[in-house]
């Protein structure tokens, strides 16, 4: 069966330091991968989707961006923190070439900046 | 651009009662739709889906939506919440192209009280 990982689960970094946070998926190949931030009240926004390896698009400016160095990797990051970067992170995956597909969440990081 | 709608953002119920949570969108071509479910300290999971074919959809734990294109709406119902419904609920709408990415609405919070 197909798994989902996210970590870490909770992150806490001073404003301007830098940001990795990672995604792996396990059971499955050529996934499309997907970042969300979820805002509470505003549902989730989504940041980041990658078709495959290298490839990579953005639904919104910000200060992050992402990366997809293997299949089944994808990567948050940012160079300089900013305090609007605090939120709740999600990644998620869905079969690719397969018509439309539900997508399958990891459990998330919390990531607050001081 | 595409936008889901979700009225209530904090619903309050006694078990036993019933359950309608809104959901609009505002694209007019074809549409996949989704609920997704939150549970406390839990991941996003699915609950049910609309590809085609009957707009009365059924769910897992007694869930269904109906979709009602003339009012590009999907419902949500349940007939009678139980306190384990206690949850954060998520209408979303997939764009029907390359990345089968979703558009989320902003969440119901719902607490059903023993």
């Amino acid at each position: 069966s197909q798994t989902i990982h996210q970590w870490p689960a909770t992150l806490v970094q001073p404003v301007g330091s830098p940001l990795s946070l990672e995604c792996t998926v396990e059971g499955t190949s050529n996934p499309n991968l997907y970042w969300y931030r979820q805002a509470a009240g505003r549902g989730l926004q989504l940041l980041f989707y990658s078709v495959g390896i290298g490839q990579i698009s953005s639904e919104v400016p910000q200060n992050l961006s992402a990366s997809r160095p293997q299949d089944r990797q994808f990567i948050l990051s940012s160079k300089k923190l900013l305090l609007s970067d605090s939120g709740f992170y999600l990644c998620a995956w869905s079969p690719r070439d397969r018509g439309i597909q539900p997508q399958h969440f990891g459990d998330g990081t919390r990531l607050s900046i001081l | 651009a595409q936008s889901v709608s979700q009225h209530n953002h904090h619903v309050i119920l006694s078990e036993a009662a019933s359950l309608e949570l809104g959901c609009n969108y505002s694209y007019g071509g074809t549409v996949n739709l989704f609920w997704y479910v939150q549970y406390p300290g839990q991941h996003l999971q699915l609950l049910l889906k609309y590809f085609s074919g009957d707009p009365l959809v059924k769910g897992i734990k007694g869930f269904e939506a109906e979709f009602i294109k003339s009012k590009f709406s999907f419902n949500l119902r349940k007939p009678s919440v139980q306190w384990s419904d206690t949850a954060e609920y998520f209408c979303a709408v997939n764009h029907n192209n390359a990345g089968n990415m979703l558009t989320f609405g902003g969440g119901t919070r719902l607490m059903v009280k023993p």
